[in-house]
This record gives structure tokens, C-alpha cells and sequence, in this order.
């Protein structure tokens, strides 16, 4: 079956803009993940969704980063104002629920570059 | 603050020979480790997980755990050149289990010499 998609694959953009980023998970999966990968680390968590519920968006870095699941499947990520540090590979991964022992399956990434 | 630990590499090791990935972690409470594997430009993959102490094996690769010392391993026998890679060891270390995230080291870069 089709694995977890995420659009655009490559943005470019200037600094102070507004971005979007789009990603489809799994058919049937109900948890999301936002990830950031930077160049030379690991992924770090950003936010999660559990069907429509409310996110954690604990891992977000500040208030120009925004995220929606408005119907349980589809999410974006949403950046306002960008600045040249928020370059980087932004994940996305899906899993079928919230346990312990689900396995995260990640997209292709959108890598973002800010001029 | 969570915390997982590698060694950054790169390790080399000879075509045919076992190689070994280290990691620890600093949350006592962790208790779910996972070994992904991440070619470059690509996404992590999920190679190994594993959740109670000891160890666990799938072909090739061995996952070792060791909550004492909160330690856990990847081995890789009869590498082959395609096991060249970045090797990313991941911990659910939060007390809401997947809701809290991954928690990834910076990952070992592992090079087969043919």
C-alpha cells in the first residue's frame, strides 16, 4: 500500500515569509507526527495528532509554527514569518495509534531551505 | 531533559564483519527503543525495536537492551556494502507513550569497506 506522503518535496523561499507544508500518513493510521531533521542530527519532535484530537504541540520551538488535522487525516505544517534557522528537513510520520510498541512509518520529508 | 546518546562515527568496518552501534539514554523511564536506518537524503526506516531486556534477533540484526545501564545495541552480522549508512537509535522516553514522540540521537554513520 501507498506510504506516507509529504509535499511540497523541496521549498525554497525568503526570509519572513509563509510556508506550508502538506502531509497525507497511511490510509487508516490515526496518529501523526511533525518532525525537523537539521543537517548532522536526529529528528526532533515537533507535534502529534491523535485523530482529530487536540495536538501536543509541546516540541513546537515558537509561536510561528502551527499545525492542523482538521478531518483526522491530512495535516499541515504551518510557519509563519521564516527565518534562515528554520532550514531544514521537516518529517512527517504516521503510526496506527498511540502505544508504546507502534511503529512510526516516516515520509520522504520537505526540504525547506530559507534565503 | 531527554537524551539519547551516540557516538557520531563515521565506524568503518570490513564487508563480512559484525558491526556494532552503541547507544544510551538518560530517562530511567524509558520504554521503548528503536533502531532506524537513514541513507542519505532519504527518511529513517525502521530496522529493530525493542522493549524488554535482552536480547532480540531479526536475520541480520541483533537489538540488545539493557535498562541497568540504560544501554541499548545494534549489531549487524555479514555486513554488506548496502549497510552503509546513518544508524539512528530512538526512545520513547515520555509517560504518554507514542503521544510524546520519538527521541532520536544524532545517529552513527556506518561505512562497509568492501
Amino acid at each position: 500500500g501507498a506510504g506516507v506522503s509529504q509535499t511540497p518535496s523541496n521549498k525554497v523561499t525568503e526570509k519572513g515569509k509563509y510556508v506550508e507544508l502538506r502531509c497525507d500518513p497511511i490510509s487508516g493510521h490515526t496518529a501523526l507526527y511533525w518532525y525537523r531533521q537539521s543537517l548532522g542530527q536526529g529528528p526532533e519532535f515537533l507535534i502529534y495528532f491523535q485523530g482529530t484530537g487536540a495536538a501536543d504541540d509541546s516540541g513546537l520551538p515558537n509561536d510561528r509554527f502551527f499545525a492542523v488535522r482538521p478531518e483526522g487525516s491530512v495535516s499541515t505544517l504551518k510557519i509563519q514569518r521564516t527565518e534562515r534557522g528554520d532550514s531544514a528537513v521537516y518529517l512527517c510520520a504516521s503510526s496506527w495509534g498511540q502505544g508504546r510498541q507502534e511503529t512510526q512509518y516516516f515520509g520522504p520529508g520537505t526540504r525547506l531551505l530559507v534565503l | 531533559q531527554k537524551e539519547v546518546e551516540q557516538n557520531s562515527g563515521p565506524l568503518s568496518v570490513p564487508e563480512g564483519a559484525i558491526a556494532s552501534l552503541n547507544c544510551t539514554y538518560s530517562d530511567r523511564g524509558s520504554q521503548s527503543f528503536f533502531w532506524y536506518r537513514q541513507y542519505s537524503g532519504k527518511s529513517p526506516e525502521l530496522i529493530m525495536s525493542i522493549y524488554s531486556n535482552g536480547d532480540k534477533e531479526d536475520g541480520r540484526f541483533t537489538a540488545q537492551l539493557n535498562k541497568a545501564s540504560q544501554y541499548v545495541s545494534l549489531l549487524i552480522r555479514d555486513s554488506q556494502p548496502s549497510d552503509s549508512a546513518t544508524y539512528l537509535c530512538a526512545v520513547i522516553a515520555g509517560p504518554r507513550g507514542g503521544a510524546d514522540g520519538l527521541t532520536f540521537g544524532k545517529g552513527t554513520h556506518l561505512i562497509i569497506q568492501p
